[in-house]
């Protein structure tokens, strides 16, 4: 069954450092998304991206995040100047052409580090 | 603030038994859908059930919809020690594919 990959799994960065988080969603997909999970705590959305740009965002996705679909399989994420409260897990997902009623298919995540 | 709360928070039962999970929203939802989540895992999705739907079954699966009442349950029957995960149901709000998603309950099945 196809899977949506996430690349790093685990990334550690200083404070202040540009981070990059990739995902390679299911080929077919054509909806996706970032969520993040600190630790302990609820899943959060922060952005979904449809057709080369941003459909939706949430108020953590503040301008020092930035999501990009540089060639035709992969997605990332950029956080240009990490802070030590973005440690957390960071999750994408994607969902087919149908988008509304459909389920979302998520990685595995890259945990995040900021030290 | 759309986002479901689940309860129990915490379910610990024996093998065989039936687990049942509930989850209240708060706003107009497009569609539920519940997820697991294996510790350090990705969320795995189980099952979507539709706002005009009342219920659904998957398998061991069992989810309920109360639109009027806004809330869920899943039920797993006949529960196996794999099954022991953090359960999680998540809103879409009509018109959007971003998902809200609860607090979840983490279920222990002891073999």
């Amino acid at each position: 069954e196809p899977e949506v990959t996430q690349t790093p799994s685990h990334q550690v960065t200083q404070m202040g450092q540009e981070v990059i988080l990739r995902c390679v969603p299911i080929s077919n997909h054509l909806y996706f998304y970032w969520y993040r999970q600190i630790l302990g705590q609820k899943v959060e959305f922060l952005v979904s991206f449809y057709n080369n740009e941003i459909s939706e965002k949430s108020e953590i996705f503040d301008d020092q995040f930035s999501v990009e679909r540089p060639d035709g399989s992969n997605f990332t994420l950029k956080i240009r100047s990490t802070k030590l409260e973005d440690s957390a897990m960071y999750f994408c997902a994607s969902s087919d052409w149908q988008g509304n009623n459909q389920p979302q298919h998520f990685g595995d995540g890259t945990r995040l580090s900021i030290l | 603030s759309q986002q479901g709360e689940e309860d129990p928070q915490a379910l610990s039962i024996q093998e065989g038994e039936n687990a049942t999970m509930n989850c209240s929203y708060k706003t107009s939802i497009n569609n539920l859908q519940w997820y697991r989540q294996n510790s350090g895992r990705g969320l795995v999705h189980l099952i979507l059930i539709r706002s005009n739907e009342r219920e659904k079954h998957s398998g061991r699966l069992r989810v309920t919809l109360d639109t009027s009442k806004k809330s869920s349950s899943l039920l797993i029957t006949a529960s196996r020690a794999a099954d022991t995960a953090s359960y999680f149901c998540a809103t879409a709000r009509t018109g959007a594919n971003n998902l809200f998603f609860g607090t979840g309950t983490r279920l222990t099945v002891i073999p």
